[in-house]
């Protein structure tokens, strides 16, 4: 079957670094999604990787390793804004979204 | 501001009433989908669209219909509401063949079934 895989929730601290882990399962993959998303508002995309390896874009980066099924989310010097719930997703061989529940970070002051 | 509307925001509905949530985006993508969020589960695909005049099944479509007559509009039916359709639900879009496929989202509808 299909399956994502990613930690319920996670805390940090402002101005530190956090690496939100995800794992994959799909009937064939075409790239690996990260979207955003506050509390009572829709998801906002964040990343898009298809290929193994990091892609940086300002705080945020991710990573993919398609051999392993991995992928993980890196944010750098955390403010109290990112404090939101992190969704991962896989596309499949129909480019169908496989989502993850997602990841709740809190970030404390 | 080009984006996805979706209507009513929220909605309070008796078990068995019919239902039409609204959804418009302005975009011009080809794809569009209906997702329900629950607390605990990520999204689920409900219906999806991959072009005007053609709809598809998702993860959890039955109680639910949807129609793409053309390539802005693809409302939500739900022919007798039950109490565990009560959840958010969210409208996307996206340009299949474009360079990520990436879904922009519109703001939600919170419906509850009493």
């Amino acid at each position: 079957g299909q399956n994502i895989d990613q930690p319920t929730e996670m805390t940090a601290t402002e101005g530190a670094i956090v690496q939100i882990n995800c794992t994959y399962q799909t009937s064939g993959f075409n790239g690996l999604f990260w979207y955003q998303q506050h509390a009572g508002e829709a998801p906002t995309f964040l990343s898009y990787n298809v290929l193994d390896g990091l892609e940086e874009k300002g705080r945020f980066s991710s990573f993919l390793s398609r051999s392993k099924g991995y992928s993980y989310l890196l944010l750098k010097e955390l403010q109290m804004k990112d404090s939101a719930s992190y969704l991962c997703a896989a596309a499949d061989s129909n480019y169908q979204l496989i989502w993850g529940a997602g990841t709740k970070l809190i970030i404390k002051p | 501001i080009a984006g996805i509307t979706q209507a009513p925001t929220s909605q309070i509905l008796a078990a068995g009433r019919r239902m039409t949530l609204r959804c418009t985006q302005d975009m011009r993508h080809n794809a569009m989908y209906w997702y329900r969020q629950d607390l605990g589960l990520g999204l689920r695909l409900i219906h999806y669209s991959n072009t005007a005049g053609t709809t598809g099944k998702g993860e959890v479509p039955d109680g639910y219909s949807v129609s793409r007559a053309n390539t802005d509009d693809f409302p939500l039916t739900l022919a007798s509401a039950v109490p565990s359709q009560t959840s958010v639900y969210f409208c996307a879009s996206s340009q299949l063949g474009g360079s990520t496929g990436e879904l922009f989202f519109g703001e939600g509808s919170r419906l509850t079934v009493l």
